[in-house]
């Protein structure tokens, strides 16, 4: 089955204990991101992969770090979590398909800083 | 810098009913595409529509349809015969392929179908 993981689904943690989250896709996808849900402010960009090796930053990259070492996985970092962290979370794939980049998404982290 | 803008953060319709959603963007650049994302109460976020910003022709889905206007940056979401399982949480989205390659997404209307 075709589908984007992530893991944890549900994580409390104290404010500085470096946590992971990871993502991973079975699509065989080069372009892969990472998003923060917040009420009122829908979904914002953290970073993005076009390829293994390759990323950028979206809209809200302070606090966290992502790294592609490979092409199935896409792990968000968070080196010293802090309260304003507390969020949910979406990792998605993307295919390039007639130029199109149709993305699927994970099923959501909800993150609780403390 | 692009935004999204979706002015309408609740709405509300009848079952068998149409309603539209709106959504407006900014952007200085051609070549993009605009999508409609749906998020029922399970939280899972699903692709809706899609559009290609060089297409003049309005993207159709079943009973999903935009009224895409480009000069006026535009990219609205008409349901028409809503049903209760439309009632979720609706997201207007811009991508760039210019240079960068962001989702930009907007702040979403909550749609609840009555029965």
């Amino acid at each position: 089955e075709a589908q984007v993981t992530q893991n944890p689904r549900y994580l409390i943690t104290v404010t500085g204990k470096k946590l992971t989250v990871t993502c991973s896709q079975n699509m065989n996808h080069e372009y892969m991101s990472w998003y923060r849900q917040d009420p009122g402010l829908g979904l914002r960009q953290i970073y993005y992969s076009m390829n293994v090796e390759v990323t950028d930053k979206g809209d809200v990259p302070e606090g966290y770090k992502v790294s592609r070492k490979e092409k199935r996985n896409f792990p968000l970092i968070l080196e010293s979590p802090s309260p304003n962290q507390t969020s949910l979370y979406f990792c998605a794939s993307s295919f390039r398909s007639g130029g199109w980049y149709e993305q699927y998404f994970g099923p959501g982290t909800r993150l609780t800083v403390t | 810098a692009q935004t999204v803008t979706q002015s309408q953060p609740e709405m509300s319709v009848q079952e068998a009913e149409t309603v539209t959603l709106s959504c407006t963007y900014d952007t200085s650049e051609n070549n993009y595409y605009l999508f409609w994302y749906k998020q029922p109460p399970s939280r899972q976020m699903i692709l809706v529509i899609r559009q290609e910003a060089y297409k003049q022709q309005n993207a159709t889905e079943n009973r999903f349809s935009v009224n895409f206007q480009k000069a006026a940056k535009s990219f609205s979401l008409k349901i028409s015969d809503s049903q209760l399982g439309d009632t979720a949480m609706y997201f207007c989205a811009f991508f760039t392929t210019s240079g960068t390659y962001k989702y930009i997404f907007g702040t979403g209307t909550r749609l609840k179908v009555l029965a």
